[in-house]
C-alpha cells in the first residue's frame, strides 16, 4: 500500500529564514505526490505535485519541493518563510489507477514562522 | 471559494442521531471523495464516488454510509452517532484530467457530538 510520513509535527522557523517540511514516502510504481496547505477553519488548499520529470518542483506562494528517488523523498521547501505562511502542511501519495486514485495524507506538520 | 460546497459547515447533535452530510462539487467534476479530520487520526479517507458508482472504501465505519446522485452532489450520512465521531468531515472532487493536479476540496462540515 502507498503511504507517507511526515516526521515533524511542528516546524518553528524566523520569518526570512529558509523553511523545510520533511516528508518521506513509500509506493509501489512510480510516485504521484503532493502537498497541500491547511490554514485554520479552512479546506485544504494544493500546493504542488510530482508527476515526472524535473525533481525539484515550483508551486504556489513561492514553495518548491524536491523529488529524491534514492531516498525516497519530497521535501517541502521555502527559501525565504513569511509569518503568513504559519498553517498545516500536508504531504499526500496518490493510490489507485488513472487519475482518480485516492489521496493518502501524511499526519500533517504545523509550520510556525516567527516575526 | 474552491468551487466544492459543503453544508452545514457546522452540526452539533447527540449521541445515538443521524445526520447527513452534503457536498457538492465543482462543476464538471466527477469524482467526489469524503475524508475524516480528527486530532488523532489525522486525515482519514473514507469513501471515493464517480459518476454514482462506488470506486473505493477506505477506513468507514459500517454506521456511515454514503452516495452520489445523478447530480453529482453526494451525502455522506452518519448514524448511532458516538463522542468519537466528533471531527470535520471534508469532500473533495476532481475531474478525469485533474487527477494528476490533485483534488479541490471544501471547507469542511465540523460535527460536534455531545
Amino acid at each position: 500500500a502507498q503511504s507517507v510520513a511526515q516526521p515533524e509535527d511542528q516546524v518553528n522557523v524566523a520569518e526570512g529564514n529558509p523553511l523545510t517540511v520533511k516528508c518521506t514516502y513509500s509506493v509501489s510504481g512510480n510516485p504521484y505526490l503532493f502537498w497541500y496547505v491547511q490554514y485554520p477553519n479552512r479546506g485544504l488548499q494544493f500546493l504542488l505535485k510530482y508527476i515526472t520529470g524535473d525533481n525539484l518542483v515550483k508551486g504556489s506562494y513561492g514553495f518548491e519541493a524536491e523529488f529524491n528517488k534514492s531516498q525516497t523523498s519530497f521535501h517541502l521547501k521555502k527559501p525565504s518563510a513569511l509569518v503568513s505562511d504559519s498553517a498545516l502542511y500536508f504531504c499526500a501519495v496518490r493510490d489507485g489507477p488513472g487519475n482518480t486514485g485516492k489521496l493518502i495524507f501524511g499526519q500533517g506538520t504545523t509550520l510556525q514562522v516567527k516575526p | 471559494d474552491s468551487g466544492v460546497t459543503q453544508t452545514p459547515k457546522h452540526l452539533i447533535t447527540a449521541t445515538g442521531q443521524r445526520v447527513t452530510l452534503r457536498c457538492s462539487p465543482r462543476s464538471g467534476d466527477l469524482s467526489v471523495y469524503w475524508y475524516q479530520q480528527s486530532l488523532d487520526q489525522g486525515l482519514q479517507f473514507l469513501i471515493h464516488y464517480y459518476n454514482g458508482e462506488e470506486r473505493a472504501k477506505g477506513n468507514i465505519l459500517e454506521r456511515f454510509s454514503a452516495q452520489q446522485f445523478p447530480d453529482l452532489h453526494s451525502e455522506l450520512n452518519l448514524s448511532s452517532l458516538e463522542l468519537g465521531d466528533s471531527a470535520l468531515y471534508f469532500c473533495a472532487s476532481s475531474s478525469p484530467g485533474q487527477g494528476g493536479n490533485g483534488y479541490t476540496f471544501g471547507s469542511g462540515t465540523r460535527l460536534t457530538v455531545v
